[in-house]
């Protein structure tokens, strides 16, 4: 079955420090992948999806098709980077989600 | 800027209920869903509809019933509400169909069954 994996429930990193966030899929084809985000009291909203190979907030991901992952990275941790991330998968006309991961900056 | 509403921040409900969650979009978008956020569970699909009268299951459609007779509203029906449906509800549009387009997300429905 199709499946993304986020391994860590809880990230919890000091300011400055770099992020990296782990997203793992199951598919055979070649996906659209994508993290949504969602910081306290917000809605959940897109950060950033494979296809455009943007930095977002200073944020990047990239795919790795032998590792079938698309990890989240940021070089320097702000304490506004403090949020839920989901890392999310296209398949057949919807998206497919990652049980998602806390992240927490300390100052 | 995409604007997806829905109609209840809160709700409490007593098992055994018929319970409407309404979602209302402005943007004219064709797709609509509903999922489901619980804690260690991430987001996991209930319904979702690409046209107007249109409705497909998601990964748990059990004891949920949805209905879209316009395109802008996408309405999410629990017939009889048991305590393992508390959670919290997200409804999210989409401009087209197809997976990879970007879902918005409406501030979501915490509801509780007691």
């Amino acid at each position: 079955a199709q499946r993304v994996t986020q391994p860590e429930k809880l990230l919890s990193v000091f300011k400055g420090a770099p992020v990296e966030l782990k997203c793992n899929y199951s598919y055979s084809g070649s996906p659209e992948l994508f993290w949504y985000v969602q910081y306290s009291r917000q809605r959940l909203q897109l950060l950033l999806r494979h296809i455009s190979r943007e930095s977002i907030k200073g944020f990047t991901a990239d795919l790795n098709k032998g590792e079938t992952s698309f990890h989240l990275k940021k070089p320097f941790a702000q304490e506004e980077d403090s949020a839920m991330y989901y890392c999310a998968m296209e398949y057949g006309n919807k998206l497919v989600f990652g049980a998602g991961t806390i992240l927490r900056v300390k100052s | 800027d995409v604007k997806v509403t829905q109609s209840s921040r809160y709700l409490v409900k007593r098992t055994g209920e018929k319970v409407f969650l309404e979602c209302v979009q402005d943007m004219d978008h064709e797709n609509m869903f509903w999922y489901r956020q619980d804690p260690g569970l991430g987001l996991r699909l209930i319904y979702f509809s690409y046209d107007v009268k249109m409705k497909e299951k998601g990964d748990i459609p059990e004891g949920y019933s949805v209905s879209r007779e316009k395109k802008e509203r996408f309405s999410l029906i629990l017939e009889s509400a048991s305590t393992n449906q508390t959670s919290m509800y997200l409804c999210a549009s989409s401009r087209d169909r197809g997976g990879q387009e970007t879902q918005y997300f409406g501030p979501g429905t915490r509801l509780l069954v007691l």
